[in-house]
C-alpha cells in the first residue's frame, strides 16, 4: 500500500509570507498531483509532476518533485488570504487507471 | 474542458433507504472512474475504481455489496448506497480520468455529493 505523509497538517500564518507544503513517501510515484479543496466542493487539480526533479511555478506557487520520485513539495510565496484553504497531494501508480493515492491534505489560513 | 457533475449536491435520507449518486463527465469520454469518500476534515481515501462495461473494483474494507457502482457508458457512473446508516453520512466525490496525448492519469473531480443519513 502506498502512503503519503503531508505536512502540516494545520497551518496558520499572516498575508506576505512565504510557507512550504511537503508530501513525503517510501513508494515512488509515476506522477505527483497536488489539488486544492474549498468546503463543500470537489477537488481542483492545480498541477501534475512527472519527472524527477521537476520544477513548475504557477504564478506565487511553486511544485517540486524529487529527484527519486517518492516526495514533492508546494511553496507559497507572499501568500495572500485568497490562498485560504485545503490543499491536497496525490500519488498515481504505473498503472493509468489506478485511483490516487492522497495525502492528508494541509489546511492552510491566510490571515490578512 | 474536463468537467464532471455530480448528482444531486446533497442528500438527507432516512435509515434502511437506497441512494443513488451519479457522475457525469460532461466534455469527454471517461474509460475509467473513481468513487472516494471524504469524511469531515480528513483527506479523500479511494473507495473504488468504476470501469465502463465491467464490474468495479473495490478497495480493501469497501464492501461491494453495500456501495454497488454500475458504468454503463462512457460518460456516466453511478454509485448507490444501499441500506444506508448514519456512518454512511459522508462526502462522496467521483472523479474521472481525461487521456490525451502527454497527459499522466490526471483526475478531474467532480464537485461532490453530501450524504446525510438520519
Amino acid at each position: 500500500t502506498q502512503l503519503l505523509e503531508q505536512s502540516p497538517q494545520f497551518l496558520s500564518i499572516q498575508e506576505g509570507e512565504n510557507l512550504t507544503v511537503y508530501c513525503n513517501s517510501s513508494s515512488v510515484f509515476s506522477s505527483l498531483q497536488w489539488y486544492r479543496q474549498e468546503p463543500g466542493e470537489g477537488p481542483v487539480l492545480l498541477v501534475t509532476v512527472v519527472t524527477g526533479g521537476e520544477v513548475k511555478k504557477l504564478k506565487r506557487l511553486t511544485f517540486q518533485f524529487g529527484d527519486a520520485r517518492k516526495d514533492s513539495s508546494l511553496h507559497i510565496t507572499a501568500a495572500q488570504p485568497g490562498d485560504t484553504g485545503l490543499y491536497l497531494c496525490a500519488g498515481a501508480g504505473g498503472g493509468g487507471a489506478d485511483g490516487l493515492t492522497f495525502g492528508k491534505g494541509t489546511h492552510l489560513i491566510i490571515q490578512p | 474542458g474536463a468537467v464532471v457533475s455530480q448528482h444531486p449536491s446533497w442528500v438527507i435520507c432516512k435509515s434502511g433507504t437506497s441512494v443513488k449518486i451519479e457522475c457525469r463527465s460532461l466534455d469527454f469520454q471517461a474509460t475509467t472512474m473513481f468513487w472516494y469518500r471524504q469524511f469531515p476534515k480528513q483527506s479523500l481515501m479511494l473507495m473504488a475504481t468504476s470501469n465502463e462495461g465491467s464490474k468495479a473494483t473495490y478497495e480493501q474494507g469497501v464492501e461491494k455489496d453495500k456501495f454497488l457502482i454500475n458504468h454503463a457508458s462512457l460518460t456516466l457512473s453511478t454509485l448507490t448506497v444501499t441500506s444506508a446508516h448514519p456512518e454512511d453520512s459522508s462526502f462522496y466525490i467521483c472523479s474521472a480520468n481525461s487521456y490525451w496525448a502527454g497527459s499522466y492519469n490526471e483526475q478531474f473531480f467532480g464537485p461532490g455529493t453530501r450524504l446525510t443519513v438520519l
